[in-house]
């Protein structure tokens, strides 16, 4: 299986709102990534986790809040988001960070309102 | 800092027409990969580069790894409707964070 799925495929929200996105691959893989991509841009890293220990952090505004729950799943807290953060988000993994392509997932695309 | 520049950043071809995109970065890179989004799409892995100067085929798609490691092409023969799509080239960052330095992409349309 060399697939990453991402729930949900779409997610309109106000500004006040809470939601989650959710991600989740089973290839074992130990490197899971969170990107945001406004059209035509390339993908702009967020996080990274790896063996579930957050990596890196973009200097991602507060109001994005991500979590890995174990070394399959992937999540992504949205808080009092802006209309500025409506996007396609990505969610990747790898084997290991740094090592080898990026399997990415089919995205959420987010509208805030 | 680090920059990865792909050009060009749209092309228009006929179908049956060949199709190059380049990628230069500002340092040299142990390593460079390639990805396609189709339109409404994800970016597919399509292929690495690790050595100086290598080449790698896939049916009729050429990728090339400069000589300095920093530079790649990837080169389409005979375009055909389904290679619609954006092409990206990423490298990864200087320290081996394990980021990946994308390309701003070249996002190529076939017309039957």
């Amino acid at each position: 299986d060399t697939e990453v799925t991402q729930t949900p495929k779409h997610l309109v929200m106000g500004m006040t709102n809470k939601k989650s996105l959710k991600c989740e691959q089973h290839m074992g893989h130990r490197a899971m990534y969170w990107y945001k991509q406004k059209a035509k841009k390339p993908p702009e890293l967020m996080f990274v986790y790896s063996y579930e220990k957050l990596s890196i952090n973009e200097s991602v505004p507060s109001r994005f809040s991500p979590e890995c729950p174990n070394s399959s799943l992937l999540n992504l807290h949205l808080h009092a988001l802006q209309p500025e953060d409506s996007a396609l988000y990505l969610c990747a993994s790898s084997q290991v960070q740094g090592l080898g392509e990026q399997y990415f997932g089919p995205g959420t695309r987010l509208t805030v309102t | 800092g680090q920059q990865v520049m792909q050009i060009p950043q749209y092309q228009h071809v006929q179908e049956g027409e060949d199709f190059t995109t380049y990628c230069n970065s500002s340092t040299t890179l142990s390593n460079i990969q390639w990805y396609k989004q189709r339109p409404g799409g994800h970016p597919v892995f399509l292929i690495q580069l690790v050595k100086s100067g290598e080449v790698k085929k896939q049916k009729r798609l050429t990728f090339q790894f400069g000589e300095a490691k920093k530079n790649s092409s990837l080169h389409i023969t005979a375009t055909q409707t389904t290679d619609v799509g954006t092409y990206f080239c990423a490298g990864p960052s200087s320290g081996n964070t394990g980021k990946l330095i994308f390309g701003q992409g070249t996002t190529l349309q076939v017309k039957p």
